[in-house]
């Protein structure tokens, strides 16, 4: 149980073009999904916090109409990356808990299997 | 949340037992410790994770120390597949809410046929 699925695994862009990222909790409903992004031999870097139905809230430095998050349904949050460059290729995953059938806030976090972005 | 520290890599011989450390000395009586993994190119793995006893499931077992200083990782009988990054991650719980985990270098294990 507790599957997060991202899609697509990987995609490649042009430059200035825009790429959507999505985020499925596929047997659990998440009010809050989290996105984080990871550069070669680094580690995962805190985006931002999507809340179904409200603003996401982003980390410092990330800039917030570059990096646009819709948290739409209890089951579906997308990362859209607007005017991609290069600098942006990295990898992006995204996680939830299921705090439905957990129902404590130390329930693991399950963690899509991510997204990688190359922008040409 | 607690730092915790981690030797940056570690070897382990495939079908012995791979023990990873961590150290979490500023740990408060509210955090959690737990463990997640990163094979390359997937998202992380949650392993498991404990306050102050012991525990044990079907990945691997988690010995924390009775001041709760430090924790170890084990994994009984480590595979080619269990080369990965591992993360050891404190966490408060107390009204904390859902909130993320931050993730530090981990260690990156190697299993060596």
């Amino acid at each position: 149980g507790a599957v997060v699925s991202q899609h697509p695994s990987w995609v490649i862009c042009k430059s200035g073009t825009s790429v959507k990222i999505e985020c499925r909790s596929l047997d659990f409903q998440a009010t809050t999904m989290f996105w984080y992004r990871q550069f070669p031999k680094q580690s995962l870097m805190l985006m931002a916090t999507s809340n179904e139905g409200s603003k996401a809230t982003y980390e410092q430095g990330v800039e917030k109409d570059k990096f646009l998050i819709n948290h739409a349904s209890l089951t579906l949050s997308t990362l859209t990356v607007t005017s991609a460059h290069p600098e942006d290729s990295s990898f992006y995953i995204c996680s939830a808990r299921d705090l439905l059938n957990r129902g404590t806030y130390n329930s693991p976090l399950h963690f899509g299997n991510g997204t990688r972005l190359t922008v040409t | 949340d607690a730092k915790t520290t981690q030797p940056p890599s570690m070897d382990c011989a495939e079908g012995r037992a791979a023990n990873l450390p961590c150290n979490h000395s500023t740990i408060s009586g509210n955090e959690y410790v737990y463990w997640y993994r990163q094979i390359h190119s997937q998202g992380p793995q949650y392993i498991i994770h404990g306050l102050k006893n012991n525990e044990t499931n079907e990945m691997a077992s988690l010995i924390i120390t009775e001041d709760r200083k430090s924790s170890t990782l084990i994994l009984p009988h480590a595979t080619l597949r269990d080369t990965a990054v591992y993360y050891c991650i404190v966490r408060a719980l107390l009204n904390s809410g859902n909130t993320p985990l931050v993730f530090g270098k981990g260690t990156r294990l190697s299993v060596i046929a």
